[in-house]
């Protein structure tokens, strides 16, 4: 099975500033990595795959970038609603596809 | 719009048994292979299984195998996960998810499964 790790656990950002999440493969999953939004009691959101494309609808401001077993999602400048829980996965293993443990953003 | 509706859940003893269904809406449902996920609390998410889109193929993860099983019925548009041999470590939020080539690009919002003497 393909570890996903995440870092930090939790991030504290003031609205209008720069955040950066980060996600490690335990080996290459190529560019076979999503990044999805969750907010409480929503589904959640596919935010970005084949590492650094955004999904249909997605903002601007969410990039992410990194291929093989580091990978980072950048937030440029922090909106209200985008105080939420983030995941990264890899759909490089067919069919366990596996996730991060995620990365809670917080207001500072 | 697409649309993932799950029902089905609630409160079980270890040991028994819940079916769990996903209502899909706004998409053709019989072209998708779909999957179900499920996030215990505090924890994070979990691939349990797949199914392609006409039921040909199914996938479990080892957590789930031999005890769970996935289904569907394209003529209702539904999805379901049947559960049996429940245990606590299954209590956990379950949402169906569409494939896509790349993740899951749409989710439903989950149902809670609370397995508990």
């Amino acid at each position: 099975e393909i570890v996903m790790t995440q870092s930090p656990a939790t991030l504290s950002v003031s609205p209008g500033e720069r955040a950066t999440l980060s996600c490690r493969a335990s080996q290459s999953v190529s560019s076979n990595l999503a990044w999805y939004q969750r907010k409480p009691g929503q589904a959640p959101r596919l935010l970005i795959y084949g590492a650094s494309t955004r999904a249909a609808g997605i903002p601007a401001r969410f990039s992410g970038s990194g291929s093989e077993t580091e990978f980072t999602l950048t937030i440029s400048s922090l909106q209200s609603e985008d105080f939420a829980v983030y995941y990264c996965q890899q759909y490089n293993n067919w069919p366990s596809w596996t996730f991060g443990q995620g990365t809670k953003v917080e207001i500072k | 719009e697409v649309q993932l509706v799950e029902s089905g859940g609630g409160l079980v003893q270890p040991g028994g048994s819940l079916r769990l269904s996903c209502a899909a809406s706004g998409f053709t449902f019989s072209t998708y292979g779909m999957s179900w996920v499920r996030q215990a609390p505090g924890k994070g998410l979990e691939w349990i299984s797949y199914i392609s889109h006409d039921s040909s193929s199914t996938h479990y993860a080892d957590s789930v195998k031999g005890r769970f099983t996935i289904s569907r019925d394209n003529a209702k548009n539904s999805l379901y996960l049947q559960m049996n041999s429940l245990r606590d470590e299954d209590t956990a939020v379950y949402s169906c998810a569409r494939n896509s080539r790349h993740g899951y690009d749409s989710w439903g919002r989950g149902t809670l499964v609370t397995v508990s003497s």
